[in-house]
């Protein structure tokens, strides 16, 4: 079982370029989510997706755009990568029945210099 | 808008010991859902427990328990007969109903565990 799968693993950026972290899960769920985790912050929502066609701002959604793609998708794009951006970034995914679980995917670490 | 806080940074256990790891949250809402997961070195994200609101009998999961007081909005997890391979993040979630199945973290509480 595949689960969750986020690519790349790691990037390093130079402030100012641009790139999109994908995500792909193969469990059929509605939910789907991008978290950036950073030492004493937790995990902090960016965006997140209900159901397919539908994206919401989190916590910290500046400076980040998010693409639904259809159910199994969802990239997060950094249109102008700054310093600040440099974290461990997570996609997650859910049923949409509230106690189910969430999993997650292996992360991607990414610096920008 | 709904905020979970962990006020241990970090938190220390003797092996075969309990330890208690705090969580309080805030929200209008009655019904949501209250997870607690466990983030090892690996980076894996682990379910640890999970909890509904409306259910007033705290959940438990063989060494894992938690106390769940509503009215406190608090939230917090007990860990007993502590082993080495507990040692890791834990983070406190809360899942909302109404705000299209958002899910909230706190910052989290590193656990380490002495043998």
């Amino acid at each position: 079982n595949a689960g969750v799968t986020q690519t790349p693993k790691f990037q390093v950026l130079k402030t100012g370029q641009s790139m999109t972290l994908q995500c792909a899960q193969d469990m059929n769920h509605n939910s789907m989510y991008w978290y950036r985790q950073d030492p004493g912050m937790g995990l902090r929502l960016i965006y997140y997706s209900a159901s397919e066609g539908t994206t919401d701002k989190g916590e910290v959604p500046n400076g980040y755009n998010v693409s639904r793609l259809n159910k199994r998708e969802f990239s997060l794009r950094l249109e102008s990568a700054a310093p600040s951006q440099t974290s461990v970034y997570f996609c997650a995914s859910s049923e949409n029945s509230w106690g189910t679980e969430a999993f997650f995917g292996q992360g991607t670490r990414l610096t920008v210099v | 808008a709904q905020t979970v806080t962990q006020s241990q940074p970090e938190m220390s256990v003797q092996e075969a010991e309990t330890v208690t790891l705090s969580c309080t949250y805030d929200t209008s809402e009655s019904d949501y859902y209250l997870f607690w997961y466990k983030q090892p070195p690996s980076r894996q994200m682990i379910l640890v427990i999970r909890q509904e609101a409306y259910k007033q009998q705290n959940a438990t999961e063989n060494r894992f328990s938690v106390n769940f007081q509503k009215a406190a909005k608090s939230f917090s997890l007990k860990i007993s007969d502590s082993q080495l391979g507990d040692a890791a993040m834990y983070f406190c979630a809360y899942r909302s109903t109404q705000s299209g199945n958002k899910l909230v973290f706190g910052a989290g509480t590193i656990l380490r565990v002495k043998s």
